[in-house]
């Protein structure tokens, strides 16, 4: 699996916007670029996913570089309860039968009110 | 997207019992997931269950240790065998996701071994 780099942790105050950004230089052209956060004592939450463009959701924005080797994920407005693990993962898609996710390390984002 | 419930959301064992940690799936999937989480740690792929077919375990996982069912399309099992201390971890299981929206993970069960 290709592998996937974030900043071990980030902060950042209520109600500004948060930039968490993700490198994945070897990226394949099949790989889809998927976001989960992991709050505390709770399973890993689906964020977002994009392939090429810009994706928006009601939980975030996913901003996709024009080469594909990073993303960044956008919360527009965090607030405490965005405190979390957050997770890039690159999900290889063939069509046929799915493969686990390959979590790394993450990002844990600290939200200060 | 699918809703899983997973049980217990806990347990404390003994070392050298085996605990046995359900996933119900409010609908059909094909793949199922089980994943360990170690403490302070992000989460590892223990092993993947397609029904009808035997688990796919990863690197450093046996079937003796981890056996895993999958009855049908909407469950699945996984025991963790004779436990040590070293076992204490939170397990999770999650469905696999389309082209249009991502994976689901049930809770988790927080395993401590004693």
């Amino acid at each position: 699996d290709a592998k996937t780099t974030q900043p071990n942790s980030m902060e950042s105050n209520e109600e500004e916007p948060v930039h968490l950004p993700c490198n994945h230089s070897t990226i394949s052209g099949t790989d889809y670029i998927h976001w989960y956060r992991q709050l505390p004592s709770q399973g890993p939450e689906y964020v977002i996913h994009g392939l090429t463009s810009n994706v928006n959701n009601r939980m975030a924005s996913l901003a996709i570089a024009e080469d594909r080797k990073s993303s960044t994920l956008i919360l527009h407005r965090a607030t405490l309860r965005d405190a979390a693990v957050y997770y890039c993962i690159l999900r290889g898609w063939s069509g046929g039968g799915a493969d686990g996710l390959t979590f790394g390390k993450g990002t844990h984002l600290i939200i200060q009110p | 997207s699918a809703v899983i419930s997973q049980k217990p959301s806990r347990d404390i064992c003994q070392r050298g019992t085996s605990l046995t940690i359900q996933c119900q799936v409010d609908s059909q999937v094909t793949m199922m997931f089980w994943y360990r989480q170690q403490p302070g740690q992000s989460l590892t792929l223990i092993a993947t269950a397609n029904q009808g077919s035997e688990a796919t375990y990863e690197s450093g996982f046996v079937i003796d240790k981890f056996p895993i069912s999958r009855p049908n399309l909407t469950f699945s099992t996984l025991t963790v065998s004779n436990m040590s201390p070293e076992d204490s971890s939170i397990y999770l299981c999650s469905t696999d996701g389309t082209v249009w929206d991502g994976y689901t993970f049930g809770s988790g069960t927080r395993l401590t071994v004693v």
